[in-house]
């Protein structure tokens, strides 16, 4: 059984420029997760989804950030435009439901240069 | 607020045990985690325990938790090559195999393994 997918796994753009990030999640996995990881630290979640619906999305930054999961499965995250800050890992996660154990991609490196 | 604290490395040698230790300062933690990253990689849930528990063993990982002192420890034994990874400890409210709702995690301990 495939894991989570995430594409593309590396991505070097320049500032101000929009950029994008897919994720597909475990079959029948109902819960994605996007997640934050700056160098050096912890994962931060930025947002959750329960099938389409986005239930915490506290986190995510809205000025320039975004994020979709319109027919409840695959997932893209947008930040428009990007700044040198948001060079970091962009993980994203899947579980059967937000009280199980959630699956991890491998992530998306960002560069922003 | 929250905040989890780790040391940032480890050296072991290969054979004998490692112990990743983190201190948590919310009283009100549920449950403790602890997550595997490799390099390149995603996070791996490898264990967790109840607050209610002083300690829990799994193979060769014993988790150990100090709830008056807020300390939560793991040990892996007779370390492998394979056990190289960043370990990161994380702190709930409430149950969230998904690491998301109330999840903190700490900033990761890096585990160097010497031959």
């Amino acid at each position: 059984e495939a894991g989570v997918v995430q594409s593309p796994r590396y991505k070097i753009i320049e500032k101000k420029q929009p950029v994008a990030f897919w994720c597909n999640p475990i079959s029948g996995h109902n819960t994605l997760y996007w997640y934050l990881q700056n160098l050096g630290q912890g994962p931060e979640l930025l947002i959750r989804y329960e099938n389409e619906e986005a239930v915490d999305d506290s986190q995510l930054p809205k000025d320039r950030f975004s994020a979709e999961r319109l027919k409840g499965v695959d997932s893209t995250l947008k930040i428009q435009p990007a700044e040198l800050g948001d060079s970091a890992v962009y993980l994203c996660a899947s579980s059967l439901d937000g009280e199980t154990e959630a699956f991890f991609g491998q992530g998306t490196r960002l560069t922003v240069v | 607020g929250e905040d989890v604290e780790q040391s940032l490395f480890l050296s072991v040698r290969e054979g004998d045990s490692s112990v990743i230790n983190c201190t948590y300062t919310d009283s009100s933690s549920t449950y403790l985690y602890w997550y595997k990253q490799e390099p390149g990689a995603g996070l791996q849930l490898l264990t967790y325990i109840f607050s209610n528990m002083d300690m829990k063993q799994d193979q060769r990982l014993t988790v150990l938790l100090n709830k008056k002192d807020k300390h939560l420890s793991l040990r892996i034994a007779d370390t492998q090559t394979g056990d190289s990874a960043i370990y990161f400890c994380a702190e709930s409210l409430s149950y969230s195999g998904g690491g998301a709702d109330g999840l903190t995690f700490g900033k990761g301990t890096h585990l160097i393994i010497q031959p």
